[in-house]
């Protein structure tokens, strides 16, 4: 079945250690989210990639950043986690020339950070 | 700026009766409104989504209304089943734009 995969589901990393967080998709959607949602808050957009063309949300940190380097795959990295950064990370993926704009999420990454 | 606002508290309802949801936007004009579903530690699912030209829309035993002059989205889902047990985010998306603003969610609590 196409869908939305994520590795890992859970990860831990220690205080200031970069980590990074993976995408894959087998939709083929142009358009490809990070989103981190923390307990009992709307999920927050990170970034997004219409096909190759990066945008990055204004409040999103620098710690973040983003590789898309194919159509199938994108990865999030966190280059000095803190303990605030601790979250769900979701990716999302659309297609803008159908009608519907739906979403399909990913199960998520569970990241802690100790 | 864009506020979404979704009742934060959880909203617990009998088995066979018709839980309804809101969504009330402000500082905005989508021109489409999306419902998901979350179920705990796991990615939003795409329930449905209504047209700022259409005042309701159904599928199966759920009817979502979209009112642009009170500004707001109403979710309905009739029946209800402890499987519809599960948190309901609102997003409100602009038109000529790929991206969504999510409501908190309402956590619904359906009582067998």
């Amino acid at each position: 079945d196409a869908m939305v995969i994520q590795n890992p589901r859970y990860q831990v990393t220690q205080f200031g250690k970069p980590v990074t967080l993976s995408c894959s998709q087998t939709l083929n959607h142009n358009v490809m989210y990070w989103y981190q949602q923390k307990s009992s808050q709307a999920p927050k957009l990170l970034f997004h990639y219409y096909d190759k063309d990066f945008n990055n949300e204004a409040d999103t940190p620098d710690n973040f950043q983003s590789r898309r380097p194919n159509t199938s795959f994108c990865f999030l990295d966190i280059r000095s986690p803190g303990l605030g950064d601790a979250a769900m990370y979701l990716c999302a993926t659309s297609r803008i020339d159908s009608l519907s704009y739906e979403q399909y999420f990913g199960p998520g990454t569970r990241l802690t950070v100790t | 700026s864009q506020k979404i606002e979704q009742n934060s508290e959880a909203l617990n309802i009998q088995e066979g009766k018709t839980a309804t949801l809101t969504c009330n936007y402000t500082n905005y004009s989508p021109a489409y409104l999306q419902w998901y579903r979350q179920d705990p530690g796991r990615g939003p699912v795409f329930l449905l989504l209504i047209r700022e030209n259409e005042k309701e829309k159904r599928k199966e035993r759920l009817k979502v209304t979209f009112d642009t002059t009170l500004k707001q989205s109403l979710f309905h889902i009739t029946a209800s089943q402890p499987a519809d047990s599960a948190t309901y985010l609102c997003a409100p998306q602009g038109s000529g734009t790929y991206k969504y603003i999510f409501g908190t969610g309402t956590r619904l609590k359906v009582l067998a």
